[in-house]
């Protein structure tokens, strides 16, 4: 079956550090991934995403590059801010006519303090 | 800014009481998604729906929940009777099925059933 595993939490970063929240799968065939962000008292949001391998998906400073090889896609941002602090979720999805669904992690819980 | 919105946002109940969530997804999506999110398990899978025909609900206990779409415009979950381990926040989300796979997230309705 498809599994993700997502580093564990929680982070705690000050303001301006160097994020990366490690993201790692198992799909059988081949899956579209996507990172997901949850703000306090939200629904989950769509980050960013990369459907093949040595994609590159951003969106708001984040980055995170599909690595078929190393089956990974972890988040990165060079300089995070607090408004950053949420809890992030790696997903897959693999195509399996029509009947598709994602596979989410566990989540990672980050907070920055200024 | 078109979104997914969910009723009541927070609802308190009784344990044997019927709950009743509703869920408008976007205008045009065609794949409808029912999620519960505790801390315990993090987020599930319970339901979804394609062009108002539920495609996979193996994630709902049976025997207390139902989920309906009885239009384009409205999705349902119910639970009848509610126990206290059905205290969770249930995400309804909307996505067109095509090859982004993108989900739009409602808000949430944060249910405690005590």
């Amino acid at each position: 079956g498809n599994s993700v595993t997502q580093m564990e939490g929680p982070v705690t970063l000050s303001e301006e550090a160097f994020l990366t929240i490690n993201c790692t799968y198992i799909a059988t065939g081949y899956p579209s991934l996507f990172w997901y962000v949850q703000y306090p008292g939200e629904g989950l949001q769509l980050l960013l995403k990369a459907t093949k391998a040595d994609d590159k998906g951003s969106n708001k400073g984040f980055e995170a590059t599909y690595r078929k090889e190393t089956t990974s896609f972890h988040l990165e941002k060079g300089s995070v801010q607090v408004s950053d602090s949420a809890v992030y979720f790696c997903a897959l999805i693999v195509s399996n006519f029509g009947n598709e669904k994602l596979t989410f992690g566990t989540g990672t819980r980050l907070t920055i303090i200024p | 800014d078109a979104r997914v919105t969910q009723t009541p946002r927070h609802k308190v109940t009784e344990m044997g009481q019927e709950v009743t969530m509703r869920c408008q997804p976007i205008l045009g999506h065609n794949t409808v998604f029912w999620y519960r999110q505790t801390m315990m398990q993090g987020l599930e899978l319970l339901a979804y729906f394609r062009n108002r025909a539920p495609l996979d609900d193996s994630g709902m206990p049976k025997d207390r929940f139902s989920a309906e779409m009885p239009d384009a415009t409205l999705a349902t979950l119910k639970i009848q009777p509610s126990e206290p381990r059905d205290s969770a926040v249930y995400f309804c989300a909307s996505g067109f099925w095509d090859t982004s796979y993108e989900q739009y997230f409602g808000p949430g309705t944060r249910l405690t059933v005590t």
